[in-house]
């Protein structure tokens, strides 16, 4: 089993629609959750990052964690065209020792 | 907030010869740093672990003597692609953290690699 999965998308939505973003992870013992942006042959740059279980908001961005089905998501409200990219969900595994990336969802919001 | 600076950010070589990649962390000091290699509409790989002082940690399937890793100091780290071949030709990206705790990481500009 993969350690971080996420669908690989395209997940296309219209302007002005919410997107729903999921990823799930195996390790257990993860504490530390990130979701990175990736514009096309752009590095990753991180917009959101949850430890706690829950909700956490910033902006038109919301992570939500839960750790018992070990699940977390990104929701985008209002979304715009610029926000088509690749989305990468980032889980830190072994306790801390190492920091495993999934394989990205493509997002297209069409203006 | 942190800075990671990734230089060049594309380079052509020909068949053979070897290219070096910077990474610098610009306002900070980052005892690890992380090299990631991505090739189109893939996710990124994590390629090795560069510790300040130390050997690099491989990712299995690495080869060590292709990709050389020097972290000199605490700001610099080079990776070395020696031998270059057409299938090196990927985007090459460093990332490094600030502190030791597990807090998100700060990716480099990356460098775009193609191999003729």
């Amino acid at each position: 089993q993969k350690e971080v999965e996420q669908n690989s998308g395209p997940l296309s939505v219209p302007e002005g629609a919410i997107a729903s973003l999921n990823c799930t992870y195996s390790d257990r013992g993860s504490q530390s959750f990130f979701w990175y942006r990736q514009y096309s042959g752009k590095s990753p740059e991180l917009i959101m990052s949850i430890y706690s279980n829950g909700d956490k908001e910033d902006g038109r961005f919301t992570a939500q964690l839960n750790k018992a089905s070990q699940y977390v998501s990104l929701l985008i409200r209002d979304s715009q065209p610029s926000d088509s990219a690749t989305y990468l969900c980032a889980v830190n595994v072994n306790y801390g020792q190492n920091f495993v990336f999934g394989p990205g969802t493509r997002l297209s919001v069409l203006p | 907030g942190a800075v990671v600076s990734q230089h060049p950010s594309w380079v052509i070589c020909k068949s053979g010869t070897s290219v070096k990649i910077e990474c610098r962390s610009l306002d900070f000091q980052a005892t690890t740093m992380f090299w990631y290699r991505q090739f189109p509409k893939q996710s990124l790989m994590l390629m090795a672990t560069s510790n300040e002082g130390s050997k690099a940690t491989y990712e299995q399937g690495v080869e060590k003597d292709k990709f050389l890793i020097n972290h000199a100091s605490l700001t610099l780290s080079t990776l070395t692609v020696t031998s270059a071949h057409p299938e090196d030709s990927s985007f090459y990206i460093c990332s490094a953290r600030e502190g030791t705790g597990v807090y998100g990481y700060t990716f480099g500009s990356g460098t775009r690699l193609t191999v003729v």
